[in-house]
């Protein structure tokens, strides 16, 4: 079975200095793993996701993300955090061997970032 | 660009009443997806559909649960005899999967959800 963790419930970080979104992954075979960022009462927004290739990934709003096979990370980064990224952030995996068309979440990481 | 619909954004009901939710994907995408997520948790799988054909069934999807796409464009989600524990977000997502090595690899594109909140 695949299944995410996100070690986090919240993360705080002053307004331009670098974030950092932990998240580490559970599948059989190779991941396919993305991160979704969520606003208040709104569905979720696709930032990242990575299949194959470079380990590091880069997204929507000046996010990136670092894939490392041996620690089974995925985790969700940005040089200088703006206010506007305050939000919940959600990582998912998708094993295409075993786990089917689905797309496993975490249980989200709530980012705070203050002036 | 038109992104994922759902309707209604929210729906309040007593407990026992029937309940339906529909939602329209991105016209181009053939594969839709149903979620359910409650408080403080990620979005959990329950079905999905590539085109018409409902391919994929959670074990959350109990008999009360019943999900259509009848031409393959938008679909319902209906909720029979509605729980308290029914109460939640139920997102809807899409997806364009075409032939190829890279077919399946695109990023589901979510709706705002429908909040569901028993009486």
């Amino acid at each position: 079975a695949q299944s995410v963790a996100q070690p986090e419930d919240q993360v705080n970080v002053a307004e331009g200095n670098p974030l950092t979104v932990k998240c580490t992954y559970s599948v059989s075979g190779n991941p396919y793993l993305f991160w979704y960022v969520q606003y208040p009462n709104r569905g979720l927004q696709f930032l990242l996701k990575y299949i194959t290739g470079d380990n590091l990934v880069k997204g929507s709003y000046g996010f990136e993300a670092e894939f490392n096979k041996s620690q089974t990370s995925f985790h969700l980064k940005k040089p200088s955090a703006l206010v506007s990224d305050s939000a919940l952030y959600f990582c998912a995996v998708r094993d295409p061997t075993g786990g089917g068309n689905k797309l496993t979440f975490g249980t989200g990481t709530q980012l705070k970032v203050e002036l | 660009d038109t992104g994922v619909s759902q309707d209604p954004r929210h729906k309040i009901t007593k407990r026992g009443q029937n309940v339906t939710f529909r939602c329209d994907p991105i016209s181009e995408h053939n594969r839709l997806y149903w979620y359910r997520q409650t408080l403080g948790q990620g979005p959990e799988f329950l079905t999905y559909f590539q085109n018409e054909a409902q391919l994929e069934k959670s074990r959350l999807l109990s008999d009360r649960f019943s999900a259509e796409r009848p031409k393959g464009s938008f679909s319902t989600l209906e909720i029979q005899r509605t729980e308290q524990g029914d109460s939640a977000m139920y997102l809807c997502a899409s997806s364009l999967v075409s032939t190829g090595v890279l077919g399946s690899n695109q990023p589901q594109h979510f709706g705002d959800g429908t909040r569901l909140s028993i009486l």
